[in-house]
């Protein structure tokens, strides 16, 4: 079975630009996570959709990020515009309904120069 | 509010000896769940373990086991017959009543012939 899919793996980009990850949940799953690790913070939650509405988005850093989910299958964590303190790695994870074990994507180095 | 420490920033251990991973945790939460990840070098998060806070036997999956002790409120790893791929971060981490996981600052574990 296919995990929790990311893209890009690795994005350089320069401040001012905006940036888009992408995840794909595990089939079936119905919770989606976001989630950044840093060296400062270590790994945070950013926020977390069940049904693909948001449910807590209390860790998103401030109004330069967004999150959507419009379906099942499809999410996307947006910063416009990028700084460098946004430099981090990016996991977007998924669980099942039920079930409290969370699968982990191969998560998204993302670099603001 | 929820807290995860990890008091040893790295471990060493001889292949196929026995290694404890320490994990304490704070909550006020009745239920609650405790997870292990690991994080080799190539930066994935792995799920390991899973222990849930009302489960009466310690989890065990494989080589990996969680000594859960609710009294002194800690959740060590215990990884049996350490194999040199065992070379990683390892993150204790925990969830209440919500879904949010809170996770610790990790543990280095090198492992060495």
């Amino acid at each position: 079975d296919a995990g929790v899919i990311q893209s890009p793996r690795h994005e350089v980009t320069e401040m001012g630009q905006e940036v888009t990850l992408r995840c794909k949940p595990i089939s079936g799953h119905d919770y989606l996570f976001w989630y950044r690790q840093t060296m400062m913070r270590g790994l945070e939650l950013l926020i977390y959709f069940n049904n693909n509405v948001p449910i807590d988005d209390s860790g998103m850093p401030e109004d330069r990020f967004s999150a959507k989910m419009p379906n099942a299958s499809f999410s996307t964590l947006k910063i416009q515009p990028s700084e460098p303190r946004d430099s981090a790695v990016y996991f977007c994870a998924s669980k099942r309904g039920g079930r409290d074990e969370q699968f982990f994507g191969p998560g998204t180095r993302l670099t603001v120069l | 509010a929820q807290k995860i420490t990890q008091t040893q920033p790295g471990m060493f251990v001889q292949e196929k000896e026995a290694v404890t991973l320490d994990c304490t945790y704070d909550t006020s939460d009745q239920s609650y769940g405790l997870f292990w990840y690991k994080q080799p070098s190539s930066g994935e998060m792995i799920f390991l373990i899973y222990q849930g806070s009302y489960d009466e036997q310690n989890a065990t999956e494989g080589r990996y086991s969680l000594n859960f002790q609710k009294a002194r409120k800690s959740a060590n790893l215990v990884i049996s017959a350490s194999q040199l791929g065992d070379s990683a971060m390892y993150f204790c981490a925990m969830k209440g009543w919500t879904d949010k996981l809170i996770f610790g600052t990790g543990t280095r574990l090198q492992v060495f012939p």
